[in-house]
């Protein structure tokens, strides 16, 4: 299975500073199609996730574009240039290039 | 607009069934993948299921393999999981999501979960 590794744990952050997530998994995301599977989720306090990037880099619609996504092969990274207030929640990666999908363990955003 | 609702959810004792309904709306049902992804109280994400569009290949879990089941109506619009011989470790909210194209390649709409609750 592709174990996938986010650091932080958790992220304290001051509103309008920026923060960055990375993402690690243990085998390449680049799919035989030539497609890197790795999407990032925003979980809101007491909410279901919503997807915020898909391939990497790729906003998904309605995101705003203070949201975004890089990396490549084994090495990800999800940046929010100006946090708010509204972005507080717990972010994962997950990579949907092989069976079993997986997921990484979390990171927590919350403000200073 | 894209919805999917999750319905069935309840508490069950070990050893148990249960079956979960997925009813989707706003999209041409057949032309994408479903998910089923569960998170435990407290817990992050586990993927446990999906569906291609036509129902004819299924991917499980190894956590779930032989005792769950995902299917799909198309003709409904509704996506089913059913579950068999519970376990305490299955306890935790199970999310029904659309997927991005026919075939798997990553959820984009997630309904509100139901929560399944294993426990004598």
């Amino acid at each position: 299975d592709i174990v996938m590794t986010q650091t932080p744990l958790s992220s304290p952050v001051t509103l309008g500073q920026p923060a960055s997530i990375s993402c690690r998994s243990t085998e390449s995301l680049v799919h035989n199609d030539g497609n890197t599977y790795l999407s990032w989720l925003q979980q809101r306090p007491g909410q279901p996730p919503r997807l915020l990037i898909y391939k990497i880099s790729k906003r998904f619609s309605g995101v705003p574009d203070r949201f975004s996504g890089s990396g490549a092969g084994t090495d990800f990274t999800l940046k929010i240039s100006r946090v708010e207030a509204e972005d507080v929640g717990v972010y994962y990666c997950m990579q949907t290039t092989q069976f079993p999908l997986t997921f990484g363990g979390g990171t927590k955003v919350e403000i200073k | 607009e894209v919805q999917v609702l999750e319905s069935g959810g309840g508490l069950v004792q070990p050893g148990g069934s249960l079956r979960l309904s997925c009813t989707a709306s706003g999209f041409t049902f057949s032309n994408y993948a479903m998910t089923w992804i569960r998170q435990a109280p407290g817990k992050g994400l586990e993927w446990v299921s999906a569906i291609i569009g036509s129902g004819l290949n299924a991917y499980y879990a190894d956590s779930v393999k032989g005792r769950f089941t995902i299917s799909r109506d198309n003709s409904k619009n509704t996506l089913y999981l059913q579950m068999n011989r519970l376990r305490v470790e299955d306890t935790a909210i199970y999310y029904c999501a659309k997927d991005r194209a026919v075939a798997v390649a990553g959820p984009d709409y997630w309904g509100q979960g139901t929560l399944v609750v294993v426990s004598s």
